[in-house]
């Protein structure tokens, strides 16, 4: 069984640029949730899609933006990077049934804005 | 909204028991998770609650929930130096996204 996979490991991006980070599922999973950990911080969601759809939105702006495709793999667009974009940005994989909804999370993208 | 608190920092010495606290507001928290977190790497899921539980044993661990106060905690028997991370606890309600803590570093000493 194949883990979650994220790419790039690390990324530096300037001021006012994009990016997309890409996330594979874990085997058989179908919701993807995406997270942003700052440093010293807990992760914070950002979004969660669940068959092509997002399904879920926490405190972010539009600027954070995503898909999911039928493979169930993922990517996180961010626009107009700020500094305070910097962090490490983690992509969770889980099965929407059966209550328990364990995510289980990549190794995630560092992202540095300069 | 939701606010999950952990103390930021607990040292013990190898073969100790450790115990990591956790307090969450939410009272429709539907599931409590705990996860370790090594350096550089991402979040790996070491075990859940239900809210419906008082405790739950998996090899070393133990989780224990008062949900009267809102209280969760990880106890590790006979800690080992690999066991040094941060870990985190997480609610879970309605709609599905995770909560998280800022983390509590572990500090195994030898």
């Amino acid at each position: 069984e194949t883990g979650v996979t994220q790419s790039p490991t690390h990324l530096i991006k300037t001021r006012g640029q994009q990016v997309t980070l890409r996330c594979s599922s874990q085997s058989g999973h179908n919701t993807v949730s995406w997270y942003q950990q700052a440093l010293g911080q807990g992760p914070q969601f950002i979004f969660q899609y669940y068959r092509e759809e997002e399904n879920g939105r926490g405190n972010f702006p539009p600027r954070f933006s995503g898909l999911q495709f039928p493979n169930y793999s993922s990517e996180l667009n961010v626009n107009a990077l700020e500094l305070d974009d910097s962090a490490l940005y983690l992509c969770a994989s889980s099965i929407s049934s059966g209550g328990t909804y364990e995510q289980y999370f990549g190794p995630g993208t560092r992202l540095t804005v300069t | 909204g939701e606010d999950v608190e952990q103390s930021l920092f607990l040292s013990v010495r190898e073969g100790d028991s450790s115990v990591i606290n956790c307090t969450y507001t939410d009272s429709s928290s539907t599931y409590l998770y705990w996860y370790k977190q090594e350096p550089g790497a991402g979040l790996q899921l070491l075990t859940y609650i239900f809210s419906n539980m008082d405790m739950k044993q998996d090899q070393r661990l133990t989780v224990l929930l008062n949900k009267k106060d809102k209280h969760l905690s990880l106890r590790i028997a006979d800690t080992q130096t690999g066991d040094s991370a941060i870990y985190f606890c997480a609610d879970r309600t309605g709609r599905r996204a995770l909560t998280f803590g800022s983390g509590t570093r572990l500090q195994v000493q030898p």
